[in-house]
């Protein structure tokens, strides 16, 4: 069964700092791996997707890379912002996604 | 939630009444999914879409139906809601899967007394 953990489960920072959320999964044999942005009551929101053959993606202040070979990826978020504040979720496609539990990251002015 | 959208949005019920959940694209994507969203479980997948008629069973099919009669949309079955299928039900969509992004609805919330 393929498992995707993220860590830390939450997470508090000041504004303006640099931070980085991760997601670890069991099965490398992974066809993409995705980053979601969720605020609280609403959907999921795709931030990035990167392919297997891709190491990373960028959107704007956001970075995300992919490392198979040790079932890690990173969500790296520049000069954080309080619009930041929201569960970032990741998915690792196999036949279909399976989730993290999701990072709650605060973000305080 | 541009193309894609979910009726109900709310809806409470009781033990073992039918309940069915809408999802509604406009996007023509060939895939369709449902996923519940439950404290300390995060999103688990219950049933999914590759096509009209075509569907299979997830991590959490138990207790749960789907049909597709047409390509726009999924219908989600609870023949006889039980209480601990209280929970948040979303519906994404993608074109195809493998290297295709999802794109989520705004989410259905059921509540089972």
């Amino acid at each position: 069964k393929q498992e995707v953990t993220q860590i830390p489960a939450a997470l508090s920072v000041p504004e303006g700092e640099n931070l980085v959320l991760n997601c670890s999964f069991t099965d490398s044999a992974i066809y993409n791996l995705q980053w979601f942005r969720q605020d609280p009551g609403k959907g999921l929101t795709s931030l990035l997707l990167i392919q297997s053959s891709q190491r990373e993606q960028t959107s704007g202040r956001l970075n995300a890379s992919l490392d198979k070979s040790s079932g890690r990826s990173t969500l790296y978020i520049a000069a954080s912002q309080p619009g930041d504040s929201a569960t970032y979720l990741c998915g690792g496609e196999y036949s279909t996604l399976t989730f993290g539990k999701g990072t709650m990251l605060l973000v305080s002015p | 939630d541009a193309g894609i959208t979910q009726s109900p949005r709310h809806k409470v019920t009781e033990t073992g009444t039918p309940v069915t959940l809408r999802c509604h694209q406009t996007e023509n994507h060939r895939y369709m999914y449902w996923y519940r969203q439950d404290p300390g479980h995060g999103l688990r997948l219950i049933h999914y879409s590759y096509g009209v008629k075509d569907t299979d069973k997830g991590e959490v099919s138990d207790g749960y139906s789907v049909s597709r009669s047409k390509t726009e949309d999924f219908l989600l079955t609870l023949e006889s809601a039980t209480s601990s299928q209280t929970s948040v039900y979303f519906c994404a969509i993608s074109e195809e899967s493998g290297a295709n992004v999802l794109t989520f609805g705004a989410g259905s919330r059921l509540t089972v007394l």
